[in-house]
């Protein structure tokens, strides 16, 4: 049992590149989460899909997209990466009935250079 | 802005001794739930607390939820070397998402 799987670990960028940051899970949960670390911030909300066919906006959204591609899969896009958005990402999923703990990926560390 | 923030940013402890964390909040929630994150590595879950209880254990860990204060702690009695981490609160309201604070850096040295 996998949990929640991140794809790359690591990646440098050049300004103005783009990328997508993957996620699935398995444990087929409905809700996933994208959150940025950047030192002494703690995790940031980007965006969330609380279900499959939706997503919303977090507290970080400017510079991202983000694709619900089906109930395992989320994924986080960078259409133009910049300097400022060099940091730790993580993806995480829970189920949203009752009062459930969130699941989480190992990150994936983002240089932008 | 964030939901949660911890305090103290950082502590240092010998081993045996007991670790304290504070969070507090701002909105209303429906629970209340500390992770813990080794250097590198993603968040783990170490215990959810309702709204409507008042205290909650699991092994060594004692949380405490205050709703009137809008504060919890977190407790690690007897920590050892294997405790230190970064410890994060995260509050959770119905229809939205978990939102983290800033967290509380513990290093327990043997």
């Amino acid at each position: 049992n996998a949990g929640v799987t991140q794809t790359p670990k690591f990646q440098v960028l050049k300004t103005g590149q783009s990328m997508t940051l993957q996620c699935a899970q398995d444990m087929n949960h409905n809700s996933m989460y994208w959150y940025r670390q950047d030192p002494g911030m703690g995790l940031r909300l980007i965006y969330y899909s609380a279900s499959e066919g939706t997503t919303d906006k977090g507290e970080v959204p400017n510079g991202y997209n983000v694709s619900r591609l089906n109930k395992r899969e989320f994924s986080l896009r960078l259409e133009s990466a910049a300097p400022s958005q060099t940091s730790v990402y993580f993806c995480a999923s829970r189920n949203p009935t009752g009062n459930t703990e969130a699941f989480f990926g190992q990150g994936t560390r983002l240089t932008v250079v | 802005s964030q939901q949660g923030e911890e305090d103290p940013q950082a502590l240092s402890i010998q081993e045996g001794e007991n670790a304290t964390m504070n969070c507090s909040y701002k909105t209303s929630i429906n629970n209340l739930q500390w992770y813990r994150q080794n250097s590198g590595r993603g968040l783990v879950h170490l215990i959810l607390i309702r709204s409507n209880e008042r205290e909650k254990h699991s092994g060594r860990l004692r949380v405490t939820l205050d709703t009137s204060k809008k504060s919890s702690s977190l407790l690690i009695t007897a920590s050892r070397a294997a405790d230190t981490a970064s410890y994060f609160c995260a509050t959770f309201q119905a229809g939205t998402a978990l939102i983290f604070g800033k967290g509380t850096t513990l290093s327990v040295s043997s």
